[in-house]
């Protein structure tokens, strides 16, 4: 799987909680990414980080948070806040700059009921 | 209009086809076009990556890119069932990750 860990595979939520997806890799890539994908559509990103202590919002970062305290982890938090929060969620590595070589990890699909 | 565009399939095909996948897209500044695979309920994996036009083969897949018509297609040679999966494209002005832009993906079946 890339190298990058994800878990729960399968997570379940109530409305209104907030809920962390781990993502963790251990190949000392600086960069790492997360993006969401929906039915029908291409992959969103939500944050990236390109070291450690330092990360940027992506496309759709409204109603999501990370942290990055460690180079091998970059976990995401859902929170209250998303509007539409059930949907599979994938976390990405590469090298960096001048890499073009994204490798994903095997997802969370999240459902909010 | 999308960015980037894919026929979503799915797309059915008997063992031993060839396969056509492709995308359009409307950024004439994007330069880095990639091919992913993703099973179902798995991570996508990089299949193939070229850059600018061109065509680049690898075994039974083949990547081809015409910038000028902003087309880019997938060719899939002696296909197999293991080639059953969800196709996507994606592209970007620069080789850095967050600018990658990705198409909704083509859902392939090989039938055995």
């Amino acid at each position: 799987d890339g190298g990058i860990t994800q878990s729960p595979k399968y997570l379940f939520r109530k409305e209104g909680q907030n809920v962390t997806l781990s993502c963790e890799q251990n190949l000392n890539h600086d960069a790492m990414y997360w993006y969401r994908q929906d039915p029908g559509q291409g992959l969103r990103l939500i944050y990236y980080s390109q070291i450690v202590n330092d990360f940027q919002k992506g496309d759709i970062a409204e109603g999501y948070s990370v942290s990055r305290e460690k180079k091998e982890s970059f976990p995401l938090t859902v929170t209250s806040a998303q509007k539409n929060p059930t949907a599979f969620y994938l976390c990405a590595r590469d090298r960096g700059a001048e890499s073009y070589e994204q490798y994903f990890g095997p997802g969370t699909r999240l459902t909010v009921t | 209009q999308k960015e980037v565009e894919q026929d979503p399939g799915p797309l059915s095909v008997p063992e031993g086809a060839i396969v056509s996948l492709n995308c359009t897209y409307s950024n004439s500044a994007f330069q880095y076009f990639m091919w992913y695979r993703q099973y179902s309920r798995k991570g996508p994996e990089l299949l193939m990556y070229t850059y600018s036009s061109g065509n680049k083969e690898d075994g039974r897949f083949t990547a081809q890119v015409d910038k000028s018509s902003k087309y880019i297609s997938l060719f899939i040679r002696d296909s197999q069932p293991s080639d059953s999966a969800t196709y996507l494209c994606a592209m970007s002005e620069v080789n850095y990750g967050q600018n990658f832009v990705f198409g909704p993906g083509t859902r392939l079946s090989v039938l055995p």
